[in-house]
Formats: structure tokens, sequence, C-alpha cells
């Protein structure tokens, strides 16, 4: 079954400064990859996702990146402001009313 | 548009006692459903496959004669824990998926289990 990779499993960095947070799955029939920020005691609320069709993917301030061959896709988050402090999951899937399977976290800290 | 409710918000219980939790979609009708598991700085764990009108699907190491899963109409799948026991403590998240979306899932605010 799918097996998805996340790293770091804790960042920290300073206010204004750039986030990434790197994943790998292992099944190269998942076309759809979600990232969610979850708060403490609160659902998983996605963020941006990106489909196998596409390579990059841009809202505000937040970006996705996905190589198909290497398998491999990123969240970057730029200009990090405080409220960005949170756990965040990438995830993968094999589409329309399939089973997401998640990464195992990202603790992110925004330092003042 | 897309919500997903669960209920209960929180439920305390006692070892040996079952406890069922409801996962609705209010607004779309969901042929699938899933239940997540995730204890605390964990992540969310796949425990099952809900298919209206069908049989769960469970994920190996879940038993599914402990967790019961009903997914009764196109907006409601509960998930039943039997003899529940300490270590069935945990936050309970439900999502469904609406058959015209491409991949997304709708998650319900989760339900926080304790087991005494």
């Amino acid at each position: 079954g799918e097996n998805v990779e996340q790293h770091p499993s804790t960042l920290s960095v300073q206010e204004g400064d750039s986030a990434v947070i790197k994943c790998t799955y292992s099944d190269s029939a998942s076309n759809y990859f979600p990232w969610y920020k979850q708060e403490l005691g609160k659902r998983p609320q996605l963020i941006i996702d990106i489909r196998s069709n596409v390579g990059e993917k841009k809202d505000q301030r937040i970006a996705v990146t996905l190589n198909k061959t290497a398998k491999h896709f990123s969240l970057h988050i730029t200009e990090t402001q405080p409220e960005d402090s949170a756990v965040y999951f990438c995830a993968a899937s094999k589409g329309s009313a399939s089973k997401i399977i998640f990464g195992s976290g990202t603790r992110l800290s925004i330092r003042p | 548009g897309a919500v997903v409710s669960q209920h209960p918000s929180w439920v305390i219980c006692k070892s040996g006692t079952s406890v069922k939790i409801e996962c609705r979609s209010l607004d779309f009708q969901a042929t699938t459903m899933f239940w997540y598991r995730q204890f605390p700085k964990q992540s969310l764990m796949l425990m099952a496959t809900s298919n209206e009108g069908s049989k769960a699907t469970y994920e190996q190491g879940v038993e599914k004669d402990k967790f019961l899963i009903n997914h009764a109409s196109l907006t409601l799948s509960t998930l039943t824990v039997t003899s529940a026991h300490p270590e069935d403590s945990s936050f309970y998240i439900c999502s469904a998926s609406r058959d015209t979306d491409t991949g997304e899932q709708y998650f319900g605010p989760g339900t926080r289990l304790t087991v005494t």
C-alpha cells in the first residue's frame, strides 16, 4: 500500500523567513497530494493541494511542487508569520473517493 | 458547502462499555466516508473506508469486530467502539468524499474519546 514519508518532524524558523517541508510517496498511482494544517484538538484544514498533471501550484505565501518521477512533493511557506505555527501534514491519494494516506507531520514553530 | 459534522465532540466512558460516534455530511451526499484515529502528537491513521450500503473496508491491524462501522445512508456513517479499553482513548476523525470531487475530502471536527 501507499506510504508517505515526511521531513523534518520539527522545524523552527525566524518570523519572515521561509519554511520548506518535504515528502515522498511510494505508490506511482497516487495522483492527488493535499497539504493540511492542524491546530491542537482541531480537524485538519486543507491549505493547498496539487494534482499529478501539475508541477507547481501557488496560493499567496504558500506553494507546492511535485516531482512525479522522483515521487517527491514539497510545501513552501514564504514570509512566515506567528499564525503559521501549527502541525503540517502532507498526504497522498489516488483521487476521487480514494483513501488519503498521511505523512507523519511537521511541527512548525515561528520564532518572533 | 461540504460540511461534515461529528457527534459527540467528546465522550468519557468506562472500560468495557461501547461508544457510538456519528459522522454526517450536512450539505452533500457521500457514498464514501473514512474513519481516522489520531493519538497525541501523532499523525492521522486511517482505520477504515465506509461505503454506503456495503461492508466497510478495514486497514491492516484494525479489528473489525471491535470497531463496528455502519454507513446506512448517503449522509451518515457511524463508528462504534465496542468493549472500550483505556488504550482506545484517542481522537477519532471522519472524512467524507463527494463523488464530483477529484480527491478532496472534507473532515469532521473530531471526537475525543477517553476511556477510564
